[in-house]
């Protein structure tokens, strides 16, 4: 069965600072990969997504950045964090191929910018 | 365009039924979603229709699609008190590649 790790599942970090958040996925070869920022009292933010090793497709412009180094792994970094960087970071996976897109996600990393 | 709209909350009695409502724009969506989640939790997808049907019915879930209007709904029967979540329609368009997500229904069920 497929699964899907991140961490870690908390952070504080202070202004300025560097940011490195991982997701794996277990159990699939190919997935499409996502990351999602849900801003506190808000819905689901889409930053980033990937359909294979090195191609990633930003939706927002922003001091964020991800990277996928290997098929199953995909990163969320930044060089320097902002105070409007705080939120709940959702990595998520889909089937790569196929007609029927359910996305499965992880359980989420909340980071704290003080 | 990709926005999604829901209310954000939604009050009910145990044992009576919840309606959250979404709206959407993209006229090329091919699925539809409702997913829930849970406080400090990531999200669970609860049900999907695609796009050429009108109703699904899955247990104690019906979700409602007027493709016309653009307007999706859930109704969950029989509300309990574990049903007090955050819920979020979404839809993903024509590639399938990316999915937009509502603000999400905070529901809070009251015993």
């Amino acid at each position: 069965s497929q699964t899907i790790h991140q961490w870690p599942a908390t952070l504080v970090q202070p202004v300025g600072s560097p940011l490195s958040l991982e997701c794996t996925v277990e159990g699939t070869s190919n997935p499409n990969l996502y990351w999602y920022r849900q801003a506190a009292g808000r819905g689901l933010q889409l930053l980033f997504y990937s359909v294979g090793i090195g191609q990633i497709s930003s939706e927002v412009p922003q001091n964020l950045s991800a990277s996928r180094p290997q098929d199953r792994q995909f990163i969320l970094s930044s060089k320097k964090l902002l105070l409007s960087d705080s939120g709940f970071y959702l990595c998520a996976w889909t089937p790569g191929t196929g007609s029927y897109y359910e996305q499965y996600f992880g359980p989420g990393t909340r980071l704290t910018v003080t | 365009g990709e926005d999604v709209e829901q209310s954000l909350f939604l009050s009910v009695r145990e044992g009576d039924s919840s309606v959250i409502n979404c709206t959407y724009t993209d006229s090329s969506s091919t699925y539809l979603y409702w997913y829930k989640q849970e406080p400090g939790a990531g999200l669970q997808l609860l049900t999907y229709i695609f796009s050429n049907m009108d109703m699904k019915q899955d247990q104690r879930l019906t979700v409602l699609l007027n493709k016309k209007d653009k307007h999706l709904s859930l109704r969950i029967a029989d509300t309990q008190t574990g049903d007090s979540a955050i819920y979020f329609c979404a839809e993903s368009i024509n590639t399938g590649n990316q999915f937009y997500f509502g603000t999400g229904t905070s529901l809070t069920v009251i015993p």
